[in-house]
């Protein structure tokens, strides 16, 4: 079965700190989708990036950064010199397989991250 | 861009009361998603629909059922409302044929808060 685990639950930083959220999964598909998205306190969810099972590649986007590791099933999520506005929850989400019906997002329990002035 | 579409953004009921929650999915987008995200919760996946039929299922409640129309659009009803109804229900869309892609991904709309009393 798919499941998506975020074991820090809060994370307390102090602007300009770097910070690392973690995101672990499991599934048996070969072919899938890992999401990162944000919510903030208005409880909207932004969506910060995708990335498929057969592309790897690590990425950067402006102060944030993602570490995809098929080998240790992780999707890591860094924030390079924390802002203030950054504070929110954030969600790691996996996607099923593509080869089955349904389609549907499984989200981790999230991470609240609170960024201190 | 067009957007996720759902309405009401607020919604108040009592118990047992029924409350009818609406989704607009992004135009050519063929399948949606609901979500119920409880208070400090992640969002959990209640139903889908595929061209407008039931593709998936999860902890959705015997009181609660939806359906997507003709013209995409879903509805999301919910009798004899509970207090542990209150939360923050989110619809989503994506493309079906595009699983698989690289761009494959989800578009979520703003939710509907919904307030039982």
């Amino acid at each position: 079965a798919q499941k998506v685990t975020q074991a820090q639950t809060e994370i307390s930083v102090v602007e300009k700190e770097d910070v690392t959220l973690d995101c672990v999964y499991e599934t048996r598909d070969t072919t899938y989708y890992l999401f990162w998205y944000k919510q903030p306190p208005s409880g909207e969810l932004v969506f910060l990036i995708r990335r498929n099972s057969f592309d790897e590649q690590n990425e950067i986007s402006g102060r944030y950064s993602w570490n995809f590791q098929k080998s240790t099933s992780s999707f890591n999520f860094t924030i390079t010199a924390s802002q203030v506005v950054d504070s929110a929850v954030y969600f790691c989400a996996l996607s099923e397989g593509v080869d089955n019906q349904g389609g549907k997002l499984i989200f981790g329990q999230g991470t609240e991250l609170s960024v201190k002035p | 861009a067009a957007g996720v579409i759902q309405s009401p953004r607020h919604l108040i009921k009592e118990k047992r009361e029924t409350a009818t929650l609406k989704c607009y999915p992004i135009p050519r987008h063929d399948t949606v998603y609901w979500y119920q995200q409880g208070p400090g919760q992640d969002p959990q996946f209640l139903i889908s629909f595929y061209e407008k039929m039931q593709s998936d299922k999860g902890s959705i409640p015997d009181r609660f059922s939806a359906q997507q129309f003709s013209d995409y659009h879903s509805e999301l009803n919910m009798s004899s409302l509970e207090l542990g109804d209150s939360a923050l229900y989110f619809c989503a869309s994506s493309l079906d044929k595009d699983r698989g892609k690289l761009d494959y991904g989800y578009t979520f709309g703003s939710g509907t808060r919904l307030t039982v009393v």
